[in-house]
């Protein structure tokens, strides 16, 4: 089975930086996602590791370390805009998605 | 031009009865999911059908019975609906192995709230 772990909350203030970790163990690994929900929204798609390292993507770079098991989603020169719900979540084949409880990440003035 | 749409958007209905959500995809994807997300936003996999062929199915109640008519369709009927089933239904899609894409994203539709009274 999959078991992921992310923290439940995050408050940040505008224009800082926020790292949210996800950790993992899987019983098969073909990638890591992260995904952005608003609330009362879908979940849309912001980046995939397959590989150890750093994936930047304009304000938002995401981590992973496959033998710790390991990701982090960093949002950068946060935004109003950017209060959501982060969920990680890990492949472990090509049908499935597994995901992490979500963290909720708020914005403050 | 929407990518993936789920009808209703909204579910209302007694327990005991029996409802169905729709969903469709014009991506040409050919692998589509339902996924439901309870009042914890815990978002879990209930099934996952390729060339309408049933691939996944995570130990879901007999009582939900998805159906794929063709790739682009994948809808979800409940039998006997409970308290229990409120929650936000979600479609998604993705095309696993696509030669352009290296990874297989998978595209949400809007979600179905299904509450039960």
């Amino acid at each position: 089975g999959q078991n992921i772990d992310q923290p439940t909350e995050m408050t940040a203030t505008e224009g800082a930086i926020v790292q949210i970790n996800c950790t993992y163990q899987t019983s098969g690994f073909n990638g890591l996602f992260w995904y952005q929900q608003h609330a009362g929204e879908a979940p849309t798609f912001l980046s995939y590791n397959v590989l150890d390292g750093l994936e930047e993507k304009g304000r938002f770079s995401s981590f992973l370390s496959r033998s710790k098991g390991y990701s982090y989603l960093l949002l950068k020169e946060l935004q109003m805009k950017d209060s959501a719900s982060y969920l990680c979540a890990v492949s472990p084949n090509d049908y499935k998605l597994s995901f992490g409880a979500g963290t909720t990440v708020t914005v403050r003035a | 031009d929407t990518a993936v749409s789920q009808t209703p958007k909204y579910l209302v209905t007694q327990m005991g009865n029996d409802k169905s959500i729709k969903c469709e995809q014009n991506l040409g994807h050919d692998t589509m999911y339902w996924y439901k997300q309870d009042s914890k936003k815990f978002l879990k996999i209930m099934f996952s059908y390729n060339n309408k062929e049933l691939i996944i199915n995570e130990t879901v109640p007999n009582r939900f019975s998805p159906k794929s008519p063709d790739k682009a369709h994948l809808n979800l009927h409940i039998n006997s609906l409970e308290l229990g089933d409120s929650a936000v239904y979600f479609c998604a899609s993705s095309h696993p192995g696509l030669a352009v894409a290296s990874y297989n994203e998978q595209f949400f539709g809007p979600g179905t709230r299904l509450t039960v009274l």
